[in-house]
């Protein structure tokens, strides 16, 4: 199952909202995660079953979708969040997006 | 809290085997969980290598199947990858890292190692 992720880079500013999608080659039904990754980290579990948030992950942090559609919100961006984002399937093996780059505006 | 640790050769010469071991503590590997391995280049970007049970049953990405072995080793509370016939694609930063809940052979990673690089290169 191939995971394309959109934008590749989004450019905003702390305090905006950010929206990041990601779109399944075919249903892969809730089993979908979210991940964060900064430089030189490991990547950090942010959302599991596509809604769920992960132990200690800020409430500002959302998921939602199901089948082929998929959206990670962030309500009003910390400096923190400034990093690169995963989406991951484990509907069908496990495979990964490439990746949205979240950038200060 | 469970951590993770890899360890191994950080260059490796083409066509050679590449092996890694994760060092495992603050959780006995027995626990029920599955354990896996990810790596991630410029190129494809993170990718499943396979996952590991305590028991010895492995699961691996069919585009690596023909070349990786995952094994476990439950008195040294470690697990290790071995990857044949490396090329310079095979060049990543490469993570163990355990799943959130025990039982499924796919899952979610919660706990990872910090990544250790591996490059293939003469």
């Amino acid at each position: 199952i191939v995971l394309t992720q959109s934008p590749v880079t989004l450019s905003l500013s702390p305090g905006e909202r950010a929206t990041l999608l990601c779109r399944a080659s075919q249903s892969v039904s809730s089993d979908l995660a979210w991940y964060q990754q900064k430089p030189g980290q490991a990547p950090r579990l942010l959302i599991y079953d596509a809604s769920n948030r992960a132990t200690g992950i800020p409430a500002r942090f959302s998921g939602s979708g199901s089948g082929t559609d998929f959206t990670l919100t962030i309500s009003s961006l910390e400096p923190e969040d400034f990093a690169v984002y995963y989406c991951q399937q484990r509907f069908n093996w496990i495979t990964f997006g490439q990746g949205t780059r979240l950038e200060i505006k | 809290q469970v951590q993770l640790l890899e360890s191994g050769p950080g260059l490796v010469m083409p066509s050679e085997t590449l092996s890694l071991t994760c060092s495992v503590s603050g959780s006995s590997i027995t626990r029920g969980y599955y354990w896996g391995w990810v790596r991630h280049t410029p190129g494809k970007g993170l990718q499943w290598i396979g996952s590991v049970f305590y028991s010895g049953s492995a699961y691996y990405n069919p585009s690596l199947e023909s070349r990786v072995t995952i094994s476990v080793d439950t008195s040294k509370n470690h697990f290790s990858l071995k990857l044949s016939g490396v090329t310079a694609a095979d060049t990543a930063v490469f993570y163990c890292a355990r799943f959130s809940r025990p039982g499924y052979y796919t899952e979610y990673f919660q706990h990872w190692g910090q990544g250790i690089l591996v490059t293939v290169s003469s």
